[in-house]
């Protein structure tokens, strides 16, 4: 069974620009979620995909945007980057949105904005 | 407002002893799920324990039990024979579903688990 695998592991980038983290899901798993764990705090949930559909939402601005892909697989977006943007982002799968199942987590992408 | 309370920042176990770390939670969903998570100073996520709220039997899984009492919207974890290698951040989260369409993920601010030796 694969797990869920992140890509890149790290990554830095200059305030402006733009950013495209990756995610696969653990095989059979067909909803992927997104977190953001700012250093020494826990993770903030950005959003969830199901079926190539976001089917929720935290309390993150429009410039943090994703996809899910046929496979289950994920994007996330971010656009015009703040510093306050450097975190450890997270993804996580499970196997049904319907049921209130456990997540699977990634080892995440540490990002830096400078 | 905060919907996970972790009011333990760290703590310190000796090995072989057990430990409780805190949780409360808040929500008005009937339904809901309350998770555990083990995060090492690696960053990777491990899950530990789950308890749906209408669960009428605490979790456990090997080494890790849910004291789960619904009224006091309380769901702590204990740790039984601690071993060095539970040296980590733990996390609390609940998963609600909101509306038909709409989940929200919540975490708590985490504990950190020092075991001595």
């Amino acid at each position: 069974e694969t797990g869920v695998t992140q890509s890149p592991t790290h990554l830095i980038k200059t305030r402006g620009q733009q950013v495209t983290l990756r995610c696969s899901s653990q095989s059979g798993h067909n909803t992927v979620s997104w977190y953001q764990q700012a250093l020494g705090q826990g993770p903030q949930f950005i959003f969830q995909y199901y079926r190539e559909e976001e089917n929720g939402r935290g309390n993150f601005p429009p410039r943090f945007s994703g996809l899910q892909f046929p496979n289950y697989s994920s994007e996330l977006n971010v656009n015009a980057l703040e510093l306050d943007d450097s975190a450890l982002y997270l993804c996580a799968s499970s196997s049904d949105r319907g049921s209130l199942s456990p997540l699977h987590f990634g080892n995440g992408t540490r990002l830096t904005v400078t | 407002a905060q919907k996970i309370t972790q009011t333990q920042p760290g703590m310190f176990v000796q090995e072989k002893e057990a430990v409780t770390l805190d949780c409360t939670y808040d929500t008005s969903d009937p339904s809901y799920g309350l998770f555990w998570y083990k995060q090492p100073s690696s960053g990777e996520m491990i899950f530990l324990i789950y308890q749906g709220s209408y669960d009428q039997q605490n979790a456990t899984e090997g080494r890790y039990s849910l004291n789960f009492q619904k009224a006091r919207k309380s769901a702590n974890l204990v740790i039984s024979a601690s071993q060095l290698g539970d040296s980590a951040m733990y996390f609390c989260a609940m998963r609600e579903l909101v509306r038909s369409n709409d989940y929200k993920l919540s975490f708590g601010a985490g504990t950190t688990v020092t075991v001595r030796a």
